[in-house]
């Protein structure tokens, strides 16, 4: 079954780090397009990051130059380094599979998502 | 950037009701639109990619519409399990993938 799995998440004071970990079963993180995507409490989602299949990655401004993603394509899994966290920070993080469909024009979509990790921000 | 903008925030409906929810681009994003459905503890489940293409497994009764600045989603005849939290997404402007802001949807 294909599958995503997060883990990581918890409880970290500001300024702290955190490494989120995503599993991923029955397709290969290394030949796909794979993102990160957060909810804070009673917010809608917000893209995060992503990493394309050929190793580029992108960030929101809001995490860009303290989060990094990353994966292992031995372990088949996905990676989101978190530091300097912030009160802003807190949400439950999702990772996702993003797929593409070609006709003239490529249309990306995220078809493939975990349950999430919760990471609260706090002192 | 893009802001992706929904409507209603909230709605009401009771089982057997067509319900329209609307997503408005801040500039055109052609068909590049894409519809999730958001249950608490669950994972996100995407319903329609590109605006109108209905992603395998999602029942007919979902169908999305709309190009340039303005999307919608459509259920035909509400189900008990639709009752959840709807976003739109832009792919237009790619690598931001952009949300809306969510549409709840409850039991009246």
């Amino acid at each position: 079954e294909v599958q995503l799995v997060e883990s990581g998440g918890g409880l970290i004071q500001p300024g702290g780090s955190l490494r989120l970990s995503c599993g991923v079963s029955e397709f290969s993180v290394s030949s796909n397009h794979m993102s990160w995507v957060r909810q804070a409490p009673g917010k809608g989602l917000e893209w995060v990051s992503v990493i394309y299949s050929g190793g580029t990655t992108y960030y929101a401004d809001s995490v860009k130059g303290r989060f990094t993603i990353s994966r292992d394509n031995f372990k088949n899994t996905l990676f989101l380094q978190m530091n300097s966290l912030r009160a802003e920070d807190t949400a439950v993080y999702y990772c996702a599979r993003v797929s593409s469909y070609c006709a003239g024009d490529c249309f990306f979509f995220m078809d493939v998502w975990g349950k999430g990790t919760t990471v609260t921000v706090s002192s | 950037d893009i802001q992706m903008t929904q409507s209603p925030s909230s709605l009401s409906a009771s089982v057997g009701d067509r319900v329209t929810i609307t997503c408005r681009a801040s500039q055109s994003i052609s068909t590049f639109l894409n519809w999730y459905q958001l249950k608490p503890g669950k994972a996100p489940k995407l319903l329609i990619y590109a605006a109108s293409s209905l992603q395998s497994g999602v029942p007919s009764r979902f169908s999305g519409s709309g190009s340039g600045t303005d999307f919608t989603l459509t259920i035909s005849s509400l189900q008990p399990d639709d009752f959840a939290t709807y976003y739109c997404q832009q792919s237009y402007s790619t690598p931001g993938y952009s949300f809306g802001q969510g549409t709840k949807l409850e039991i009246k």
